[in-house]
């Protein structure tokens, strides 16, 4: 039974499209992020819920819209879709949002814009 | 601004030796540290932490030690299996700043 699961795995598309993904965790955690890890393999913080508040907003274009429809849910919107999206995303949960709480992440969503 | 760095992208062992994996940090807030191993095509795992209060700790194989002068730690295994062939990050957390940074990750390799 996948903890933190991630649809879709894959995902071509062309630019300036806009596309969604999603995000789900049935851990019962009440703190979910969205992770961006890039062609350097740095893994960034995008975003991070708690009980469907935003806690976390990084420098991020405006074109990514997250939103958390309820505690076990976090789906990424990206509109107008770049080249620099290209990417691997990466969703995560916890319990709690102390930096000592364990992160749980999904298997990530390889996004190719072309 | 790297505020976590792996400076070795690459590390080769031999089945049964020691493995260690290095991390530097240049944040004096961080008071907490994380080691995650990725396998291809999969999300981070957890595997072991150490908070700042500490200067070592041991699950199993796995070993952290925290140098909180050199603002330096490593990760040891051993004995190090094929199985640990993966790449491991270090992260990073601390003061009012309670999300995690990441390392740019260390790929091990396990040559039986």
């Amino acid at each position: 039974d996948t903890a933190v699961s991630q649809t879709p795995k894959y995902l071509v598309t062309q630019m300036g499209n806009d596309k969604s993904i999603k995000c789900e965790q049935n851990l019962g955690h009440d703190t979910m992020y969205w992770y961006k890890q890039d062609s350097k393999k740095f893994l960034k913080i995008m975003f991070s819920y708690n009980n469907k508040e935003l806690i976390i907003n990084e420098t991020v274009p405006n074109r990514f819209s997250p939103k958390s429809p309820d505690k076990a849910h976090l789906n990424l919107h990206i509109n107008s879709l770049e080249l620099g999206d290209s990417a691997v995303y990466f969703c995560a949960s916890s319990q709690g949002t102390s930096g000592v709480t364990k992160q749980f992440f999904g298997p990530g969503t390889r996004l190719t814009v072309l | 601004d790297q505020q976590v760095k792996q400076n070795s992208p690459s590390l080769s062992v031999q089945e049964g030796r020691i493995s260690i994996l290095n991390c530097d940090y240049t944040n004096s807030m961080f008071d907490y540290f994380l080691w995650y191993k990725k396998y291809p095509a999969e999300g981070p795992t957890f595997l072991i932490s150490i908070s700042s209060i500490k200067d070592k700790n041991e699950d199993g194989r796995f070993t952290v030690f925290l140098n909180k002068s050199a603002k330096h730690l490593s990760l040891h295994i051993v004995p190090s299996q094929p199985g640990d062939s993966a790449v491991y990050f270090c992260a990073a957390s601390g003061g009012s700043n309670y999300k995690l940074t990441f390392g740019k990750g260390t790929l091990l390799t396990v040559n039986p």
